[in-house]
């Protein structure tokens, strides 16, 4: 079936190190894309959404790049700071406006 | 700006008995989706509310059912309850505009079935 995956499901870094998570999605009609930030005992969190007409977005300290070839997105976080450990999910909405579908999540720990 | 609520924040059941968890959506947001999140893994899709009807549906049994109301807000009901239904609960509003899948989550409800 359709699904998203994640290659790595942890990440230890240095605090000020860059980060990259990446995910692999097979959902072909996938034409939205967004990563959220899991924190311990609080709901997921929106940080950056990228659609399929792009292939690279940027908000603050976050870059998404997306590509449609390989099907594959991934998350750069700069200057990775200790308030950035979480479990970073990406999603994907196939073709339809009432469903994400989740991979397992990467755990980014930021050692100081 | 009001973010999105829920309630209660844990909840311990006994297996067979029924639970009903409550969604607060984020001001001016109409559509409401719930997530079930077992843990180590991500949210699973359980269904949505559009203008208090059911907008789309995972794949969970009959015994997961939902309601919105007029204010948008939002119950999820479990009936017959099993072990296997202890997770994270999340509940997460959106806008529903053509083109616009942006959903926001609540901090979620834990249920523990025992």
């Amino acid at each position: 079936g359709e699904n998203v995956g994640l290659h790595l499901p942890t990440l230890s870094v240095q605090e000020g190190d860059n980060s990259i998570i990446n995910c692999a999605y097979s959902n072909s009609a996938s034409d939205y894309f967004i990563w959220y930030k899991q924190e311990s005992g609080k709901g997921p969190q929106f940080i950056i959404d990228i659609r399929s007409n792009m292939d690279k977005r940027q908000g603050q300290r976050v870059t998404v790049l997306l590509n449609k070839t390989v099907k594959h997105l991934s998350l750069q976080i700069a200057a990775t700071q200790p308030g950035d450990s979480a479990v970073y999910f990406c999603s994907e909405s196939g073709g339809s406006n009432y469903k994400l579908t989740f991979g397992k999540g990467t755990l980014l720990t930021v050692n100081p | 700006e009001t973010g999105v609520t829920q309630s209660p924040t844990h909840l311990i059941k006994t297996r067979g008995q029924q639970v009903t968890l409550r969604c607060s959506s984020q001001s001016g947001h109409n559509t409401v989706s719930w997530y079930q999140q077992a843990l180590g893994q991500g949210p699973q899709f359980i269904f949505q509310y559009y203008r208090e009807e059911e907008n789309g549906r995972g794949n969970f049994p009959p015994r997961f059912s939902g309601l919105q109301f007029p204010n948008y807000s939002s119950e999820l009901n479990v009936n017959a309850l099993e072990l296997d239904d202890s997770a994270l609960y999340l509940c997460a509003s959106s806008l529903n505009l053509a083109g616009s899948y942006e959903q926001y989550f609540g901090p979620g409800t834990r249920l523990t079935v025992t």
